[in-house]
């Protein structure tokens, strides 16, 4: 079965510190890859996405991605965060040519003052 | 303004009390789908619709039923909640032709059943 992998379930960083997160995917055929944040008590919103073309991908608020086909990894990175990247981030898959997203576990993102 | 709108935004039921949560979206989309999200867990599919009167089950569909009448609206119904249904509940919608299909959630529905 399709899965998806965050490796961390809990991040605390300091203000103006480098965040990255990883997420492997478990699936052999053609994906379309994103990462959604959802802010306490919000519904999730698009960081970025990956299609296809170019695998480095740049999404709102200064976030980035990075596909490697080889090693089925799209990890999100952002070199300074601030207080207000509090949130959970998940990684999803699409794995279908419907929509049906497989999503990660989420990463719990707390960045202090 | 482009949107999926849910209702109710929290809900506190007892076991066995028929509950519907509704569902729409003014973007004419083709696909859409009931999330159910739990800690740990991420988001994990219920049922999806393809268009009206096309529905499926997702990943963990026992003990929910859906309905595709309209194209706007996407309903989730639990026809006898128990409290393992406890959870933070999302609609999706997305386009099925075209490039993007990025999918548009809702604000979210917490339920708690007693």
């Amino acid at each position: 079965a399709q899965s998806v992998s965050q490796h961390n379930h809990h991040v605390i960083l300091s203000e103006a510190a480098s965040l990255e997160l990883g997420c492997n995917y478990s699936y052999g055929g053609t994906v379309n890859l994103f990462w959604y944040v959802q802010y306490p008590g919000q519904h999730l919103q698009l960081l970025l996405k990956y299609f296809s073309g170019d695998p480095l991908v740049k999404g709102i608020k200064g976030f980035e991605a990075e596909f490697i086909k080889s090693k089925f990894s799209f990890n999100l990175r952002k070199p300074s965060v601030q207080w207000s990247d509090t949130a959970e981030y998940f990684c999803a898959v699409k794995t279908d040519s419907w929509g049906k997203l497989q999503f990660g576990a989420g990463t719990q993102v707390v960045v202090t003052p | 303004e482009a949107q999926v709108t849910q209702n109710p935004r929290y809900l506190i039921t007892v076991t066995g009390k028929k509950l519907t949560v509704t569902c729409s979206q003014n973007m004419n989309h083709e696909y859409m789908s009931w999330y159910r999200q739990d800690p740990g867990l991420g988001l994990r599919q219920i049922y999806y619709s393809m268009n009206v009167e096309v529905t499926d089950k997702g990943d963990v569909p026992e003990g929910y039923k859906v309905s595709r009448k309209e194209k706007r609206n996407f309903p989730l119904i639990l026809e006898s909640p128990s409290p393992n249904q406890t959870s933070l509940y999302f609609c999706a919608s997305n386009p099925v032709a075209g490039s993007t299909y990025e999918q548009y959630f809702g604000p979210g529905t917490r339920l708690t059943v007693t």
